[in-house]
């Protein structure tokens, strides 16, 4: 398994600004994604972290407005770019810790609202 | 595109009944089907991962089983608690290397004491 931990836990933000969440692993891991849930629905891909290259983002989903960094296998960043209210969401990352089993773990997820 | 359904979207049952929750999914062509717990406000825990090769897993009062080729998967909950309460969503990996999940849109629980 792996522990995860996201920061911040929550954040109320202003239309037209940008949050950066971060997200650490308390292992290495080499598949890292990002997630959204928008109020009441369930989860969407956003995009999977790649260590030392460029993201590779769900249709829809476009690295202006969310940029992410994977600088190493323990650690990524996803920020929300230029913010409106229909990006208010619980953003999570996940990671699979690798071996043949591919079990998805989750960190607690940020609550973004944006007012 | 693989889509992923949940029947019911929502129970209400007394405490202690047994109970079932299904799951369905669009492309039979799946790595994994995992289980999860999503308490109110909060990320997921991880239940069960069923791998395709597999029929059933269990843990504890869960069960769960997996129909590869008719596309479906049944959480049962044996006694069910108060505690069982929350939301539960069933997921799928592909089988063509994209790790990534497809979640269905959950069932939310109510065990009432």
């Amino acid at each position: 398994s792996a522990v995860i931990s996201q920061k911040p836990s929550r954040d109320i933000c202003q239309r037209g600004t940008s949050l950066t969440i971060q997200c650490q692993v308390d292992s290495q891991v080499t598949m890292m994604f990002w997630y959204r849930q928008q109020p009441g629905q369930s989860l969407t891909l956003i995009a999977t972290a790649n260590q030392g290259s460029e993201a590779t983002y769900e249709s829809g989903f476009v690295i202006d407005k969310f940029p992410i960094s994977r600088p190493n296998l323990t650690f990524s960043t996803l920020t929300v770019s230029n913010m409106s209210p229909e990006d208010s969401s619980i953003y999570l990352c996940s990671v699979a810790p690798g071996g043949r089993r591919y079990e998805q773990y989750f960190g607690p997820g940020t609550r973004l609202t944006v007012t | 595109k693989q889509e992923v359904t949940q029947i019911p979207a929502a129970l209400s049952v007394p405490e202690g009944e047994n109970l079932v929750l299904n799951c369905s999914f669009t492309d039979s062509a799946i790595y994994n089907l995992q289980w999860f717990r999503q308490d109110p406000g909060k990320g997921l825990t991880s239940l069960l991962l069923i791998q395709s090769s597999q029929r059933e897993q269990t843990s504890g009062r869960l069960n769960a089983s997996l129909d590869k080729s008719s596309g479906r998967s049944t959480l049962y909950i044996a006694a069910s608690q108060p505690g069982d309460s929350a939301t539960y969503l069933c997921a799928v990996t592909q089988d063509t290397g994209r790790r990534a999940l497809t979640f269905g849109s959950g069932t939310r629980l109510q065990v009432q004491p």
